[in-house]
């Protein structure tokens, strides 16, 4: 079964909009988890990890006051898009490390497909 | 910080011939290795990894090698199916709690049948 949930799938937002992305760890208790953005025909480029109860460590030309990151509890990371535009358009994914005794495996949540117009 | 380099950007094979993919890695403290199958839209799936402390390691028709002293490893799939077509990546983790997946930039397979 699933591990990470994110939410939502899809979503369409008017440009100056912020949009709200949700990554929840269901089976175990993370404290950090990572958020990617992945452009079309393009790999996957981290953008911030996510600490819980502390601020998010941003990856370089990432701006931090744009893609705001919550994470408030230690089954939940957020990830908010502020004043988005049509270049913020991507698809955006969580991941999160399993718990000791799960070796190094990463789970990934399903991935949000965020389009501006 | 860790860099991964992958090639090729793309293979075509015949159906049931075989495909490699070759990652390089910057980072000696690197240890584990995994490699996602990614199609269109969806998230990256785990079809293998392996971790430092052995130098090859095989799930029917895939296999990853890896060579710590040269830093690279790669990706073998025999027997290719049209399935397998997909967009593959490699990432490189020093494995703690806190350090993130760093990916290559991916490898479009196709399979002609």
């Amino acid at each position: 079964g699933a591990v990470v949930s994110q939410h939502p799938s899809w979503v369409i937002c008017k440009s100056g909009t912020s949009v709200k992305i949700e990554c929840r760890s269901l089976d175990f208790q993370a404290t950090t988890m990572f958020w990617y953005r992945q452009f079309p025909k393009q790999s996957l480029m981290l953008m911030a990890t996510s600490n819980e109860g502390s601020k998010a460590t941003y990856e370089q030309g990432v701006e931090k006051d744009k893609f705001l990151i919550n994470h408030a509890s230690l089954t939940l990371s957020t990830l908010t898009v502020t004043s988005a535009h049509p270049e913020d358009s991507s698809f955006y994914i969580c991941s999160v490390r399993g718990p000791t005794g799960s070796g190094n495996t990463i789970y990934f949540g399903e991935g949000s497909w965020l389009t501006v117009v | 910080g860790e860099n991964v380099e992958q090639h090729p950007s793309t293979l075509s094979v015949q159906e049931g011939d075989s495909a490699v993919i070759k990652c390089t890695y910057s980072d000696s403290a690197s240890n584990y290795f995994p490699w996602y199958k990614q199609e269109l839209g969806k998230r990256p799936q785990l079809i293998i990894d392996i971790r430092s402390n052995v130098g090859e390691k095989k799930d029917q028709r895939i296999a990853v090698t890896l060579n710590k002293t040269a830093k690279h490893f790669s990706l073998h799939i025999t027997e290719t199916q049209p399935e397998d077509s997909a967009v593959y990546f490699c990432a490189a983790s020093t494995g703690s709690g806190n350090t993130p997946l760093v990916f290559g930039k991916g490898t479009r397979l196709s399979v002609i049948a």
